[in-house]
């Protein structure tokens, strides 16, 4: 199952809301997990099952979807947002990830 | 505290093999399947394995499928991976992680260069 990501980076002030998108090659249900990467740094989870919030995860994050288009949402990016996202397939094997989307300081 | 810590990375020559070792604490090691997976210089993450909570089934990336092969200690709590007939372009950062919901908690990586 391949996921595309879009866009592939994007540039944002503190403060805006953006959108990344994320699209399944088939219907993977809610089976779709989205990750932060900071630099040097290894994954953390942010969201599980499209739109299940990971304890800890401060509420501006949130992920909506079903079948093959998943979005994950932040708003109001904080310094800390400014990483890299990936979203990953756990409905079939093998696992996948995206592409990653750079989400970078404008 | 959940900690994942992963060792046994290092630089080998092509055709060569490395065992990883990835030590688990914190955590019901016998509840959750354990992955690894790895991120090569300046690219995305790539799955590579998984073994289930009771290491009775086995899934593996095509590009590693006879050549690498997960396993897990549930008396040491330790996840490995033997690799086997290396290849310059398994050269990559390499991540265990458990699975509760997504991939919840990861270790912090271990690179293996593979280069003559």
């Amino acid at each position: 199952i391949q996921l595309t990501q879009s866009p592939s980076s994007l540039s944002a002030s503190v403060g805006d809301s953006v959108t990344i998108t994320c699209r399944a090659s088939e219907g993977i249900s809610r089976y779709l997990a989205w990750y932060q990467q900071r630099p040097g740094k290894a994954p953390k989870l942010l969201i599980y099952s499209a739109s299940t919030l990971q304890s800890g995860v401060p509420s501006r994050f949130s992920g909506n979807g079903f079948g093959t288009d998943f979005t994950l949402t932040i708003s109001s990016l904080q310094p800390e947002d400014f990483a890299i996202y990936y979203c990953q397939q756990l409905n079939g094997y093998p696992l996948t990830f995206g592409g990653g989307t750079t989400v970078e300081i404008k | 505290q959940v900690q994942l810590v992963e060792s046994g990375g290092g630089v080998v020559q092509p055709g060569k093999s490395l065992r990883l070792s990835c030590a688990v604490s914190g955590v019901t090691f016998s509840s959750y399947g354990m992955h690894w997976v790895r991120q090569a210089p300046g690219k995305g993450l790539e799955w590579v394995a998984l073994i289930a909570a009771d290491g009775t089934s086995l899934y593996y990336l095509d590009s590693v499928k006879g050549r690498f092969t997960i396993s897990r200690d549930k008396y040491t709590k330790t996840l490995y991976l033997e690799m086997n007939s290396l290849r310059p372009d398994d050269t990559a950062i390499y991540y265990c992680a458990n699975q509760k919901d997504g991939l919840d908690h990861w270790g912090q990586g271990t690179l293996v260069t593979v280069s003559s």
